[in-house]
C-alpha cells in the first residue's frame, strides 16, 4: 500500500534531549512537510523540502532541524532550544511543491517533561 | 501575511439539521482545500477546491468557493453523528516561487447530538 509512515506514534523525552521524528513516504511525491499541532489550534508549518537536498523554513523553524538526504524520507529533529515541544507533529507529501494537494501521515504525539 | 480564519470555532447541531462552516481568508488564492480531522488522528482529504465557483459534494457536505469574495463554505445537510469531528480549510499561498505553502485556519469543532 502507497502512503506515509511516521513513527513512533507517541514519544516521551526528558527536557533538554534531542528527539528525532520519522517521516517516510513510498508515494514518489518530490515535496515533503512538517507541520506541527497545538491542542485545539490549527496546523503550523516548520520545515518543508520540495527536492532532494534542499529544504526551506516554515513558519515555525526556530529549534527544529530537519534533513532530506533521500525522496522517501523527511526526519524531524526536535532540539532542546525548542521551548515547548510538546505537540502533535505531522508530516505531510505532494506530489510537487507547487500545485497539488498535500496528503497526511498519521502524526506523532511528543511529551516533554 | 496570508491569514485564515473559520467560524465558527465550536458548532453543537441536532442530527437532521442545516448549517455551514465559514473560512474567509486574506490574500489572493485561487486553491482551497478542507480537511476533516477525528480525535487524536490525522487529517484526512475531504475536497480541493482550485477555481473561483468550484463546488464539490460528497455525501452530507458540500464546499464551494468564491475568490472574489475570499471565502469558501462548508455545507452540513441533515447532519448525522458520523460527521462530528473537526474540520479545517488550508488556503494555498504562493510563495514567491518557493512552492505550495498551506496556510490553516484554526478549525471547526463539529458535535452532532441525537
Amino acid at each position: 500500500d502507497g502512503g506515509i509512515t511516521q513513527s513512533p506514534k507517541y514519544l516521551f523525552r526528558k527536557e533538554g534531549q534531542n528527539v528525532t521524528l520519522s517521516c517516510e513516504q513510498n508515494l514518489n511525491h518530490d515535496a515533503m512537510y512538517w507541520y506541527r499541532q497545538d491542542p485545539g489550534q490549527g496546523l503550523r508549518l516548520i520545515y518543508y523540502s520540495q527536492i532532494v537536498n534542499d529544504f526551506q523554513k516554515g513558519d515555525i523553524a526556530e529549534g527544529y532541524s530537519v534533513s532530506r538526504e533521500k525522496k522517501e524520507s523527511f526526519p524531524l529533529t526536535v532540539t532542546s532550544a525548542q521551548k515547548n515541544p510538546t505537540a502533535f507533529y505531522l508530516c505531510a507529501s505532494s506530489i510537487d511543491g507547487f500545485t497539488y494537494e498535500q496528503y497526511f501521515g498519521p502524526g506523532t504525539r511528543l511529551t516533554v517533561t | 501575511e496570508l491569514k485564515v480564519e473559520q467560524n465558527p470555532l465550536f458548532l453543537s447541531m441536532q442530527e437532521g439539521k442545516n448549517y455551514t462552516i465559514y473560512c474567509n481568508y486574506s490574500t489572493t488564492s485561487d486553491r482551497l482545500y478542507w480537511y476533516r480531522q477525528d480525535p487524536g488522528k490525522s487529517l484526512e482529504s475531504l475536497f480541493v477546491l482550485l477555481s473561483n465557483g468550484a463546488v464539490k459534494q460528497e455525501g452530507r457536505l458540500m464546499a464551494s468557493l468564491d475568490t472574489k469574495a475570499r471565502l469558501s463554505t462548508l455545507h452540513i445537510t441533515a447532519a448525522v453523528h458520523d460527521l462530528s469531528a473537526t474540520y479545517f480549510c488550508a488556503v494555498d499561498a504562493p510563495n514567491n516561487n518557493a512552492g505550495n505553502m498551506l496556510t490553516f485556519g484554526g478549525g471547526t469543532r463539529l458535535m452532532v447530538k441525537p
